[in-house]
């Protein structure tokens, strides 16, 4: 069975400063594919970045970046220089092996504050 | 503009009733998903679809049902069998991908508030 940890229920960060929110995963396929999203007060749903398993670098995106560590099944984002625009709830999410019956799932979330 | 378009945005439900929310997508998407969020939760999966005709049960589809006759739709109807239905529920979409070398991203609509009166 597939799963998405994610143990931060909160952070609060100071503007400008540099933040990694957590992610573990676990699963037995292969072939798998992580992403984060963010999710403001509005309640819209924001693609930040996209990692495969097989992919040998890290993806960055901007100020964000997502530290892979295949062997810990970690998948921590980092966002570089925060900003108080980055205040949200922030998901990480897998869909693990490619078939018509495969699916992606979220874990609980973060929600990340920044402090002026 | 493409996009995934959900209505209403906002849904009462009287004791009993079954309601439908609408997903429809113009991205030419084939695999459409809906997923439910509580209030400071985490989302999680009811039913998803990678073809016309076909969907697949998520983690809690007990008290909801779906239907993908077209490409474009994938309406979720609540039924009076889901005593808690009160949520937000999101519907998503994406290209079907073969493996995790496709840098796949799942685009979603704004949502819809669902209330029991």
């Amino acid at each position: 069975a597939q799963k998405i940890t994610q143990t931060q229920p909160g952070m609060f960060v100071q503007e400008k400063e540099a933040v990694t929110l957590d992610c573990t995963y676990d699963t037995s396929d292969p072939s798998y594919g992580l992403f984060w999203y963010k999710q403001p007060s509005s309640g819209e749903m924001i693609f930040l970045i996209y990692q495969g398993s097989y992919d040998q670098q890290n993806a960055t995106e901007g100020r964000y970046s997502l530290n892979f560590q295949k062997a810990r099944k970690s998948a921590n984002l980092v966002i570089s220089a925060s900003q108080l625009g980055d205040s949200a709830m922030y998901f990480c999410a897998m869909r693990a092996g490619y078939s018509s019956a495969s699916k992606i799932i979220f874990g609980s979330g973060t929600r990340l504050s920044i402090r002026p | 503009d493409g996009g995934i378009t959900q209505s209403p945005k906002y849904l009462f439900r009287k004791e009993g009733q079954n309601v439908t929310l609408s997903c429809e997508q113009n991205l030419n998407h084939d695999a459409m998903y809906w997923y439910r969020q509580d209030p400071g939760q985490g989302l999680r999966l009811i039913y998803y679809s990678q073809i016309v005709n076909d969907f697949q049960k998520g983690d809690i589809a007990e008290g909801y049902s779906v239907s993908r006759e077209k490409k474009e739709s994938f309406p979720l109807t609540v039924t009076s069998a889901q005593k808690n239905p009160t949520a937000f529920y999101l519907c998503a979409s994406s290209i079907f991908v073969l493996d995790s070398s496709n840098n796949e991203k799942l685009f979603f609509g704004s949502g819809t508030q669902l209330s029991v009166l």
